[in-house]
């Protein structure tokens, strides 16, 4: 069973959409993030979420929205969807009894033209 | 800039070869975490150091940490071609909460 799962794995929008990207783990983690991997493999924090506490990162346009339905699940909305955009999301989290080590979904390739 | 910063950005050997990439950081930190990534694949965790470690052993795996020079190293011997991949540091630094901060990675290729 996958400890992280993310859908879609692609995802081709034209610019001006609104798309989420869901992530559902089933490690019982208390922590969920999403990152951004941009085309020359840099890793960005966008999102880090803990028991209803939300860390943004200043840097990211406020069109991202992190929504948490329950502990296990934190989806990625994006509204008017900018060429820029395009780039892989990953999804992850970490558990206290994990230690520090953040397991890592599969990742989302998003593309917008 | 990023927190990490590997070195060099992409490393070619032959198989059975050592691979040693290199990690600086900024700021003060609890821990340094180096992963793995696979083209096309999500992150894979593969070493954790303490601020208060110097050294680290698994398998073939070495990793090393100056917290005077902000550094950390990662050894990989005796490379066989699938080491091919993309390799990140990871800090866990006292200011960033509960956020890793990864480096931009080194490409590191085995060819048989």
């Amino acid at each position: 069973d996958t400890a992280v799962s993310q859908t879609p794995k692609y995802l081709v929008t034209q610019m001006g959409n609104d798309k989420s990207i869901k992530c559902e783990q089933n490690l019982g983690h208390d922590t969920m993030y999403w990152y951004k991997q941009d085309s020359k493999k840099f890793l960005k924090i966008m999102f880090s979420y803990n028991n209803k506490e939300l860390i943004i990162n200043e840097t990211v346009p406020n069109r991202f929205s992190p929504k948490s339905p329950d502990k296990a699940h934190l989806n990625l909305h994006i509204n008017s969807l900018e060429l820029g955009d395009s780039a892989v999301y990953f999804c992850a989290s970490r558990g206290s009894h994990s230690g520090n080590t953040i397991y890592f979904g599969e990742g989302s390739w998003l593309t917008v033209v | 800039s990023q927190q990490g910063e590997e070195d060099p950005q992409a490393l070619s050997i032959q198989e059975g070869e050592n691979a040693t990439m290199n990690c600086s950081y900024k700021t003060s930190i609890n821990n340094l975490q180096w992963y793995r990534q696979n083209s096309g694949r999500g992150l894979v965790h593969l070493i954790l150091i303490r601020s208060n470690e110097r050294e680290k052993h698994s398998g073939r795996l070495r990793v090393t940490l100056d917290t005077s020079k902000k550094s950390s190293s990662l050894l990989i011997t005796a490379s066989r071609a699938a080491d091919t991949a993309s390799y990140f540091c990871a800090t866990d630094s006292v200011t960033a909460g509960n956020m890793l901060t990864f480096g931009g990675g080194t490409r590191l290729m085995v060819k048989p």
